[in-house]
């Protein structure tokens, strides 16, 4: 079964540092990574979607790497600002059982003013 | 921006009682589905839905839940018998592919008392 792991569960930078948000997982074989924001008690905003032929994906200030022979996906967050305090979800879409999307637990990040 | 609408958003339901979680999917999606994130948990899958029919279902989701497509745009999760523990966050997500990237919902918080 799917296991994808977030490092670290907690952050917290002043504003305008740039930062790495880090996702494991153990199967390798996968459709598809995405990244998703979560603000308390809200739903799941899609920040950035990488197919598993792609290496990275930018919107913005957001910078989304993959590597999927080892099993790594890394979220790189430029300038970040107070709006960007949330928390911040790695999605795996596993070939196997293809409808099933596994989560980690998630990395809260908090942008100290 | 296309969006999933879910309804409602908060619903407070005794143990024992039926409750019935709403959804919209994106109007092109052909696949929809259902998650929960019980508080401090990961999110987790519980049942994808295709062609009118489950197309898979987690352990979790077991003869209390049931799922329905009861016209062109509306996407149901009924909870037969609420026990506490079905309390959690639920979101609905739909997608064009089944390894294309999901669109979430903003979610039900469903409290069972």
């Amino acid at each position: 079964k799917q296991e994808v792991t977030q490092i670290p569960a907690a952050l917290s930078v002043p504003e305008g540092e740039n930062l790495v948000l880090n996702c494991s997982f153990t199967d390798s074989a996968i459709y598809n990574l995405q990244w998703f924001r979560q603000d308390p008690g809200k739903g799941l905003t899609s920040l950035l979607l990488i197919q598993s032929s792609q290496r990275e994906q930018t919107s913005g200030r957001l910078n989304a790497s993959l590597d999927k022979s080892s099993g790594r996906s890394t979220l790189y967050i430029a300038a970040s600002q107070p709006g960007d305090s949330a928390t911040y979800l790695c999605a795996v879409l596993t070939i196997i059982g293809a409808n099933n999307l596994f989560f980690g637990t998630g990395t809260r990040l908090t942008v100290i003013p | 921006e296309p969006e999933v609408t879910q309804t409602p958003s908060h619903q407070v339901t005794q143990m024992g009682q039926e409750v019935i979680l709403r959804c919209v999917p994106i109007s092109n999606h052909l696949y929809f589905y259902w998650y929960r994130q019980i508080l401090g948990q990961k999110v987790e899958f519980l049942v994808s839905f295709y062609n009118n029919e489950i197309s898979e279902k987690s352990e979790i989701f077991d003869d209390q839940f049931s799922v329905e497509r009861p016209d062109g745009s509306n996407f149901t999760l009924k909870i037969r018998s609420t026990k506490l523990e079905d309390s959690a966050m639920y979101f609905c997500a739909s997608s064009e592919g089944d390894s294309w990237g999901y669109t979430f919902g903003s979610g039900t918080r469903l409290t069972v008392v």
